[in-house]
């Protein structure tokens, strides 16, 4: 496979309920995001990570908690979400976490989320 | 926070046309991108432009950031260019960086 993917596509999951997302980039980057867009809300970036090292949170709750154990992988674990949880959850990846640089993002697909 | 705000909201096109679309954003930031999202979903990188212009096939956008906003150019649209463009401005302070997306345009392309 080539480029960014996520899995699930698609997930449902009750509040009590814990799950996780995945992302895979096989472009050899060194910085992966997570980012959130619901209907209701512009696009979020919630996490960066360069090198395994989170960069940036952007004053997310706690229920959402990420890990990347290497460069080519990125999780984002769910606890006890809300309704209003509920989003597609896009996965990017950079060479370089670029900040106010020129580095482009690939991003993944998506996981669409409904939390019940 | 910073504002960023994007115009039309909507826009209705034929094959062929060309089109502008503006973002306007209310404080100095240290970059701007513009992205695509086609009507499946998948979102792409267009142009990182903090100011002047840059042109990428029948795309060019052009940033002033003096005066707070750039524009995306789209010349002799296809149907392919449907779908939601966002323009998102980058602030970068010390160990804090701040990307901010404004609301869209949604772009619709007929043949």
């Amino acid at each position: 496979e080539t480029g960014v993917t996520q899995t699930p596509r698609h997930l449902v999951m009750g509040m009590t309920n814990k799950k996780s997302l995945k992302c895979e980039q096989h472009l050899g980057h060194n910085a992966m995001y997570w980012y959130k867009q619901s209907a209701k809300k512009p696009l979020e970036l919630m996490f960066v990570y360069s090198l395994e090292e989170r960069v940036e949170n952007n004053s997310v709750p706690s229920r959402f908690s990420p890990e990347c154990p290497n460069s080519s992988h990125l999780f984002l674990h769910l606890h006890t979400l809300q309704p209003e949880d509920s989003a597609l959850y896009l996965c990017a990846s950079s060479q370089d976490p670029g900040l106010a640089g020129e580095e482009t993002q690939y991003f993944g697909p998506g996981t669409r989320l409904l939390v019940l | 926070g910073i504002q960023v705000e994007q115009s039309p909201p909507d826009l209705i096109l034929q094959e062929g046309a060309n089109s502008t679309l503006r973002c306007n954003f209310s404080d100095s930031v240290n970059n701007l991108q513009w992205f695509h999202q086609n009507p499946w979903g998948q979102l792409i990188n267009l142009f990182y432009i903090p100011s002047g212009t840059k042109q990428n096939g029948r795309l060019s956008a052009t940033t002033v950031a003096t005066e707070r906003y750039s524009l995306l150019y789209i010349s002799s649209s296809q149907t392919t260019d449907s779908g939601v463009y966002f323009c998102a401005v980058i602030i970068v302070g010390g160990s804090n960086y701040k990307l901010t997306f404004g609301k869209g345009t949604l772009l619709t392309v007929n043949p």
